[in-house]
């Protein structure tokens, strides 16, 4: 399984972009990029996920690189309740069912009034 | 829609006793997961189930044993509670891609202590 890197802690303005960074240098082909926040100590809460293209919803935006060893979570007007630890996985993909999502420490994001 | 369910919420223990943390979803979910989180920590994978009548162990699995009861249940069992087991425990589940949901949801957690 992939592992991931991200940054310990982060400060945003609120209004502002949050701009979240991850390292997942071992990525195989197959594995997906999931992202994840977790508010308080309530359970994990999904928020978006990428193969190898961009992706947007109405929660965030996703940038993968080309090479897909990083990508950037994007939160575009980050408000005061999106405090919160957000945890970048990489999750092994196909059809078995056989995938597992392994989290690591996250970045702890605080949004700033 | 519950989504998926854990009881209890909350839980002491004394050390040695053993109790069983329960989950369901109702999602219609093949894959079930357990996790745990210790303070300040992230999230760590004891036990897994791709599917009713399989289960697989995680990074974490020592001292717990798991069953995977049906399609909407999975349970997590602790034989002899150990103060290294104090913890907030979560249950997941999901989907693969080819039947349609591809998130895991979470519940909303157990807190176990053990003294």
């Amino acid at each position: 399984d992939a592992k991931t890197t991200q940054p310990t802690s982060m400060d945003c303005a609120e209004g502002r972009a949050a701009n979240l960074p991850c390292n997942h240098s071992t990525i195989s082909g197959n594995e997906y990029v999931y992202w994840y926040r977790q508010i308080h100590s309530q359970g994990p809460q999904y928020i978006i996920h990428g193969l190898k293209n961009n992706e947007t919803n109405e929660m965030a935006s996703l940038i993968i690189t080309e090479d897909r060893k990083s990508s950037t979570l994007i939160l575009p007007h980050a408000t005061l309740r999106d405090t919160a630890v957000y945890y970048c996985i990489v999750r092994s993909g196909g059809t078995s069912g056989t995938y597992k999502y392994i989290f690591g420490t996250g970045t702890r994001l605080k949004v700033l009034a | 829609n519950a989504g998926v369910t854990q009881t209890p919420k909350f839980q002491v223990l004394k050390t040695g006793q053993s109790m069983t943390l329960q989950c369901a979803q109702d999602m219609n979910h093949n894959s079930m997961y357990w996790y745990r989180q210790d303070p300040g920590m992230g999230l760590r994978l004891i036990y897994y189930s791709a599917s009713e009548g399989t289960t697989d162990k995680g990074e974490v699995p020592n001292g717990y044993n798991v069953s995977r009861l049906n399609k909407r249940e999975f349970s997590l069992r602790l034989e002899s509670a150990a103060p290294s087991q104090t913890s907030v425990y979560f249950c997941a589940s999901s989907n693969p891609e080819y039947l349609g949901t591809e998130e895991a949801f979470f519940g909303q957690g157990t807190r176990l202590t053990v003294v």
